[in-house]
């Protein structure tokens, strides 16, 4: 069975400009959620979608959004590209109902430059 | 407001040696408690959790771990690490009630031959 994937791998970007990373959950999976791993700063939770709705938004300002698409895949759109955004930002997903097991995908590491 | 704290920034261990990565959590509410794995450019793995039950918690690799719900703490242990197991580690809970990660800072473990 594959595992999430996470699309790119990598993205370079410069300040000011749009970033868009993509994740595809395990399939049956209909939860995806959105963390960003920024040096120094941990894991943090960005956003949780489920069924298509935002459940869940972390302490990230608006230009960090998203959406999930009907085949439960997910957009993390972050507009506005400061250089602190640089980060390994990592998607996972779940069963319905099962948010304490989530599976994460291997990552895509926004550099901002 | 709940938080994770993971005291060892690193911990140098020599190969077949026991280890101990500390993890003390602070919540107004229940949580459920994790622990995950990152090898290099990897994303997150889950070595073993504790829900409800007994609070010794077993998981993969031989990785185990106590909940001490007195201390609020929720060490993980290792009698006999390998190599491979190089890696950085990350205590997380959930508060209950949520469903969103509060994750660690992280501990970076080095095996030394």
């Amino acid at each position: 069975e594959a595992g999430v994937t996470q699309s790119p791998t990598h993205l370079i970007k410069t300040r000011g400009q749009q970033a868009t990373l993509r994740c595809s959950p395990i399939s049956g999976h209909t939860s995806v959620y959105w963390y960003q791993q920024a040096l120094g700063l941990g894991l943090q939770f960005l956003l949780w979608y489920d069924e298509g709705e935002e459940r869940n938004r972390g302490n990230f300002p608006p230009r960090f959004s998203g959406r999930q698409f009907p085949n439960y895949s997910s957009e993390l759109n972050v507009n506005a590209l400061e250089l602190e955004d640089s980060a390994l930002y990592l998607c996972a997903s779940s069963l319905p109902g099962l948010a304490l097991e989530q599976y994460f995908g291997p990552g895509t590491r926004l550099t901002v430059t | 407001a709940q938080s994770v704290t993971q005291l060892d920034s690193q911990v140098p261990v020599f190969e077949e040696a026991p280890v101990e990565l500390r993890c003390n959590y602070s919540s107004s509410v229940s949580v459920y408690l994790f622990w995950y794995v990152q090898y290099p450019n990897q994303g997150l793995q889950l070595l073993l959790k504790y829900l409800s039950g007994s609070t010794l918690v077993k998981g993969i690799n031989g990785f185990e771990a106590e909940f001490n719900k007195s201390q609020t703490s929720f060490h993980l242990r290792k009698p006999s690490v390998h190599i491979s197991d190089t890696a950085e580690y990350f205590c997380a809970v959930i508060p209950s009630g949520t469903y969103k990660y509060i994750f660690g800072t992280g501990t970076r473990l080095k095996v030394l031959a």
